[in-house]
């Protein structure tokens, strides 16, 4: 019940594609999904987040749909750059905790 | 400070040594978090302070982890009689005030690795 599943574990996209990251859980009480950005030897950043009573959330590049019935959301990088060459984890977390529950990562590369 | 640091950034020790492991925080931010990391993984929770206080431990893998954070601001990580299971990434986060939808900012984290 406290899982978070991620999918794919890596991807591959060219410059300029679409990628798409999946998550997907069982808690109904989670309220609150981050997604976080991981470069090689730093710590994971916060790139952008939502709560479930908006279906979507775009901020530049970056937009996450939220499918609250299928307890589903995504990550969508449009126009994906080799810079954004990271790991990518989706994490869950409900109110009155204060841990975020992580997927187990995708690997992402574009290539030039 | 500018960001959360961490120290060491790497740790080697032989089964059944202590570590201990520091965290100094982004200054005036009242909650502090661990996480440890498996290879391949995502951060895994295993406790936070709220200033001095450590309201959850429910994460720690057993009673040879514990944490401290005496004043409210750097914490340490020691884990006791270390196991090869033990190796891992350990990560310190904070944030400021703790509130669920507050961001959690990460350290670069500790790779621990017991031989």
């Amino acid at each position: 019940q406290q899982q978070v599943k991620q999918s794919p574990q890596s991807l591959i996209v060219q410059k300029g594609g679409i990628s798409i990251i999946n998550c997907a859980y069982e808690n109904t009480a989670f309220d609150y999904f981050p997604w976080y950005q991981q470069f090689p030897g730093k710590g994971p950043a916060l790139l952008i987040a939502i709560r479930p009573d908006v279906s979507e959330k775009k901020e530049g590049r970056f937009t996450i749909s939220f499918n609250k019935s299928a307890k589903q959301f995504s990550l969508h990088i449009m126009d994906s750059q080799p810079g954004d060459s990271a790991t990518y984890f989706c994490a869950a977390s409900m109110s009155g905790t204060y841990k975020y529950i992580f997927g187990t990562g995708t690997r992402l590369k574009v290539l030039a | 400070g500018a960001g959360v640091s961490q120290s060491p950034r790497y740790k080697v020790t032989k089964r059944g040594q202590d570590v201990t492991l520091r965290c100094d925080p982004i200054s005036s931010h009242a909650t502090l978090y661990w996480y440890q990391q498996a290879l391949g993984q995502g951060p895994e929770f295993l406790t936070y302070f709220n200033y001095e206080a450590q309201p959850d431990k429910s994460g720690l893998p057993s009673d040879r982890f514990s944490a401290e954070r005496p004043e409210g601001s750097i914490s340490t990580l020691t884990i006791q009689r270390t196991e090869q299971r033990d190796s891992a990434m350990y990560r310190c986060a904070s944030s400021l005030s703790g509130g669920v939808q507050e961001t959690q900012y990460f350290g670069p984290g500790t790779r621990l690795l017991v031989l």
